[in-house]
């Protein structure tokens, strides 16, 4: 397997603009995370899907953040409109269950100019 | 907020010294793991430890966990280079399928 494929890895925007961020989890994986990285807030859940069904996304920061999982090999996290202060690095990460190892992928690094 | 706090925040040695993080929690757990990252890079799981096990090995890894002062150490003995990188412990807390993970380790080991 490939491991857990994000894209893009890179992705540089203006403030305002809508910004979709990918993920392929691990085929056979139950469970898809959304996680955020910053210097200021460490590592953060915003959102996790169980069987492509959101469960959690108490960590979603704002209405302008969404999460979708259409199937289990595809899910996408929206941020409509960007702004500055959305600049992180974002991972996505799967796990065959919700007790056991998580597998990351490479993140994408987000710059909200 | 964070559910682990790591301690140090930053560790500096030589190659082939031992490295000791630490680990301290709030709230009972199901398991606790730790992580690697590389800079610029996603993170790796290490090792699981569940809230019943003392102590765990991997390697050059060796985990404790003491569940009655809700703390864990990670050990890394005869650290290389390439062991330079940030250390994260994460907790199951078990009421939710979802890790929350620690403030990290900076490892710098220098040849």
């Amino acid at each position: 397997d490939a491991g857990v494929i994000q894209s893009p890895r890179h992705e540089v925007t203006e403030m305002g603009q809508e910004v979709t961020l990918r993920c392929k989890p691990i085929s056979g994986h139950d469970y898809l995370f959304w996680y955020r990285q910053t210097m200021m807030r460490g590592l953060e859940l915003l959102i996790y899907f169980n069987n492509n069904v959101p469960i959690d996304d108490s960590g979603m920061p704002e209405d302008r953040f969404s999460a979708k999982m259409p199937n289990a090999s595809f899910s996408t996290l929206k941020i409509q409109p960007s702004e500055p202060r959305d600049s992180a690095v974002y991972f996505c990460a799967s796990s065959p269950t919700g007790q056991s190892a998580y597998t990351f992928g490479s993140g994408t690094r987000l710059t909200v100019v | 907020s964070q559910q682990g706090e790591e301690d140090p925040q930053a560790l500096s040695i030589q190659e082939g010294e031992n490295a000791t993080m630490n680990c301290s929690y709030k709230t009972s757990i199901n398991n606790l793991q730790w992580y690697r990252q590389n800079s610029g890079r996603g993170l790796v799981h290490l090792i699981l430890i569940r809230s019943n096990e003392r102590e765990k090995h991997s390697g050059r890894l060796r985990v404790t966990l003491d569940t009655s002062k809700k703390s864990s150490s990670l050990l890394i003995t005869a650290s290389r280079a390439a062991d330079t990188a940030s250390y994260f412990c994460a907790t199951d807390t078990g009421t939710a399928s979802k890790l929350t993970f620690g403030t990290g380790t900076r490892l710098q080991v220098t040849l």
